[in-house]
């Protein structure tokens, strides 16, 4: 089945060390994003990835960085976590038609990371 | 004004009753406008998306889109207690590529 794949689903970090959480898709979807979401909270838009082309958000902090190499993966780096950044980190994959209104977007499992 | 604004619950139905979600959206351009279920400590399921005025029916599901009123609902016909969690209303960001805005979630309860 095609699918959004999200590694680790759970990741524990201590504070200050990088760490790297990755998504692969085999939907063959151009556009993917990464979401934070804390707890109660609705996912929050870190940036995302429109082909190559990347967008980052105003208000992302410039400790969150992403890589995409290919159309298939699609990295989140945080450079040095503090303990606000515990969360649940989300990717999504979109496929953009161009004219179309249709932008479903699909949710991986999603990556739980604790910052200790 | 929050763009996507929801009441965040807790909506409790009992089991086999209708649950009626609501949601209001503040950009009047805005053109998709989608459903996603999240059971506790999960991702978010897209269940709906609706792009023109009136119903749209998918099981027990059906999603209810008013443009002029900027108004979307869900409506979860025979409610199971499978059905609780939470239910995010989310639309399209007009004019800013792909974004999604999401409201904040209403909790749905279905009891047994």
């Amino acid at each position: 089945d095609a699918m959004v794949i999200q590694n680790p689903r759970y990741q524990v970090t201590q504070f200050g060390k990088p760490v790297t959480l990755s998504c692969s898709q085999t939907l063959n979807h151009n556009v993917m994003y990464w979401y934070q979401q804390k707890s109660s909270q609705a996912p929050k838009l870190l940036f995302h990835y429109y082909d190559k082309d990347f967008n980052n958000e105003a208000d992302t902090p410039d400790n969150f960085q992403s890589r995409r190499p290919n159309t298939s993966f699609c990295f989140l780096d945080i450079r040095s976590p503090g303990l606000g950044d515990a969360a649940m980190y989300l990717c999504a994959t979109s496929r953009d038609q161009g004219a179309s209104l249709i932008y479903e977007q699909y949710f991986g499992p999603g990556t739980r990371l604790t910052v200790t | 004004q929050k763009e996507v604004e929801q009441n965040s619950g807790p909506l409790s139905v009992p089991e086999g009753a209708i649950a009626s979600l609501n949601c209001t959206y503040s950009d009047r351009g805005s053109q998709s406008f989608f459903w996603y279920r999240q059971y506790s400590g999960k991702s978010p399921e897209l269940i709906m998306s609706i792009y023109s005025n009136g119903d749209k029916e998918d099981g027990r599901f059906t999603a209810q889109l008013n443009k002029a009123s900027q108004y979307v609902s869900l409506l979860i016909r025979d409610s199971q207690p499978s059905d609780s969690a939470t239910y995010l209303c989310a639309v399209i960001r007009t004019g800013g590529g792909n974004k999604l805005v999401f409201g904040a979630g209403t909790i749905l309860r279905v009891k047994s």
